[in-house]
């Protein structure tokens, strides 16, 4: 069964916007991961972020992590047309489990 | 490094027959994981090896369906006999337990 869900299922905003993803979470975990994935590929590791951790940065994305709200979040600043992707957050428990959501469509329109 | 290497990259097969698909992980990595991706169930983790060795596969949706991990550098992931639910794009992915996955470009599976 999937552990994390995503919020919004879809999303299409205009190049130069900011786009913000939601994933929650239902059990205890060990670190909480973002994924991309271009039509027809597979996935390409984003970012991880640790359960004692509370915000992490690389480039353009920017991720939280409420461990009291089991969620977290994916901002990617001034987006672009090649950002089009699903994006997908995977948490790792300690059952040895890593558990994916259903995903993000997101589509920016140049 | 070529990164995750899968073969075939598309399959298409008929119904009762036996289906194998391979996997060449990252050099030095030592996990391994198969997962499948459907549009209804999203991406599901099937099996995932540590140091070769199988650790949990409870995600192995049945009797059907088989992993190996025979050395460092090859796994398999074996369904026999096939059946059209089974049509999926089957990933692989090695990594490091506690960190990233590096995952490889699937294999599309097509079961008529």
């Amino acid at each position: 069964s999937q552990q994390g869900e995503e919020d919004p299922q879809a999303l299409s905003i205009q190049e130069g916007e900011n786009a913000t993803m939601n994933c929650s979470y239902k059990t205890s975990i060990n670190n909480l991961q973002w994924y991309r994935q271009n039509s027809g590929r597979g996935l390409v590791h984003l970012i991880l972020i640790r359960s004692n951790e509370r915000e992490k940065h690389s480039g353009r994305l920017r991720v939280t992590l409420d461990t009291s709200k089991k969620s977290s979040s994916l901002l990617i600043t001034a987006s672009r047309a090649a950002d089009t992707a699903s994006y997908f957050c995977a948490t790792d428990a300690d059952n040895n489990d890593m558990r994916f959501g259903a995903g993000t469509r997101l589509t920016v329109k140049p | 490094d070529a990164g995750v290497i899968q073969s075939p990259r598309h399959e298409v097969t008929e119904m009762g027959q036996e289906v194998t698909l391979r996997c060449k992980p990252i050099s030095g990595h030592n996990s391994l994981f198969w997962y499948r991706q459907t549009m209804m169930r999203g991406l599901e983790l099937l099996i995932y090896f540590n140091n070769n060795v199988p650790i949990d596969d409870s995600g192995m949706p049945e009797d059907r369906f088989s992993a190996k991990m025979p050395n460092a550098s090859f796994s398999t992931l074996k369904i026999q006999p096939s059946e059209p639910r089974d049509s999926a794009v089957y990933f692989c992915a090695s990594g490091f337990r506690e960190y990233e996955q590096y995952f490889g470009p699937g294999t599309r599976l097509t079961v008529t």
